[in-house]
Order: C-alpha cells, then sequence, then structure tokens
C-alpha cells in the first residue's frame, strides 16, 4: 500500500516545545501534503512537499522530506495551545491521494 | 476565501433510509473527493469525480453511490443506509492535473441506528 504511516499516534507537550510527527510511506510518490483537523472538524491543508524537494518551512511548521528513505517529518516549533489537533500526512501520486491514520498532538498550556 | 460547504453537520438516520449528503464548492475545482474517516482508520476515499457526470470508484465504494450533475456540486448516496454507515462524511475538491492539495468541508457526522 501507499499508505503514509504517522508516528506518533499521539504526542502531548507543553506549550513553547517543539513538536516533531514523522510520516513512513511505501511506494513513489509526486509529492506529500500534510493536513491539519481541529475536533470535528475538516481537513485544512499546511504544506506540500514535492518528492524533488528537501525541505519547506511555512511560517512555524518545517517539513522534510526524504525519498531514498520514504519518510517525511513535520515539525511545529514554539507550539500553542491552539496546535492542539490531528495531523495527518497524504501520499500523492497522480490523482492518487491517501491518507495516514494521522498523529493526535495536546499542547499543553 | 475558497469554500466547500456540506449540507449537514449532524445527521441521524434509521437503517434501510435512503440518505443524501450533498457538498458544494466555490472554487471552480474539477475533482471533487467524497471520504469517511473511522477512529484509527484514517480517510479513506470513497468515491471521486474529476469532471461533470464523470465518477470513480475509491477504496471503499460498496453501498455507496454519487452524482455530480454540475462542476460545484458532488452528492453521496446512501441507497439502503446500515449501521456500519455510521461515521464522519468528508467532502473535498482540489484542482485537476496535479496532485494538489485538497479543500474539505466541515464534515457531516452521519448515525444510523
Amino acid at each position: 500500500s501507499q499508505q503514509g504511516e504517522e508516528d506518533p499516534q499521539a504526542l502531548s507537550i507543553q506549550e513553547g516545545e517543539n513538536a516533531t510527527m514523522n510520516c513512513s510511506y511505501k511506494t513513489s510518490i509526486n509529492n506529500l501534503q500534510w493536513y491539519r483537523q481541529n475536533s470535528g472538524r475538516g481537513l485544512v491543508h499546511l504544506i506540500l512537499i514535492r518528492s524533488n524537494e528537501r525541505e519547506k518551512h511555512s511560517g512555524r511548521l518545517r517539513v522534510t522530506l526524504d525519498t531514498s528513505k520514504k519518510s517525511s517529518s513535520l515539525l511545529i516549533t514554539a507550539s500553542r495551545a491552539a496546535d492542539t489537533a490531528s495531523y495527518f500526512c497524504a501520499t500523492a501520486f497522480y490523482d492518487k491521494v491517501i491518507f495516514g491514520p494521522g498523529t493526535s498532538l495536546s499542547v499543553i498550556p | 476565501d475558497v469554500k466547500v460547504t456540506q449540507s449537514s453537520r449532524y445527521l441521524v438516520k434509521r437503517t434501510g433510509e435512503k440518505v443524501f449528503l450533498e457538498c458544494v464548492q466555490d472554487m471552480d475545482h474539477e475533482n471533487m473527493f467524497w471520504y469517511r474517516q473511522d477512529p484509527g482508520l484514517g480517510l479513506r476515499l470513497i468515491y471521486f469525480s474529476y469532471d461533470v457526470k464523470m465518477k470513480e470508484k475509491g477504496d471503499i465504494p460498496e453501498g455507496y453511490s454519487v452524482s455530480r450533475e454540475k462542476k460545484e456540486r458532488f452528492s453521496l448516496i446512501l441507497e439502503s443506509a446500515s449501521t456500519n454507515q455510521t461515521s464522519m462524511y468528508l467532502c473535498a475538491s482540489s484542482l485537476a492535473g496535479g496532485p494538489y492539495e485538497q479543500y474539505f468541508g466541515p464534515g457531516t457526522r452521519l448515525t444510523v441506528t
């Protein structure tokens, strides 16, 4: 399966700390996308990294991609209580996008 | 501001009822998707559509059908609802020619009793 698998499944940190989530996948991709989902709501796109890119930044977010290891990481720096949410990686190959089961992040004030 | 709307946030239906879930996007996107989300399973694709009147089965199409008569509207139909279709249903849209990021609606939490 091409599905991404996030690690860890759940993460709890103090406000101000950094949070790192990892995603591993199995087959070829065109790009890898990260999404956030607040409790009971729809997903919000955070960042897309193409297969020929190694690192991308957006505000407090930093995403890396290692296609040789078929893995990606999402780093959220200086976390805030409002970052509490589930985070999903999605592997994309042409029109096929497959979501992983997600990492649940809790940021404690 | 881009927007995907879904007809209901919460819905309760009885077993055997026919259920319609509607999704509308205002971004002129060619692609539209229906997912269901269950705890521990992530999002699973039910159907997607890449153009008006065009549809493709996703990973779990059984028990569902779809309709796309207009570009902005994509409907999911449960022909005869069953309790195992109790779930969160999410609609999304994206540009064609990607893969591009998807824009999601707020979701419909469907309970079948």
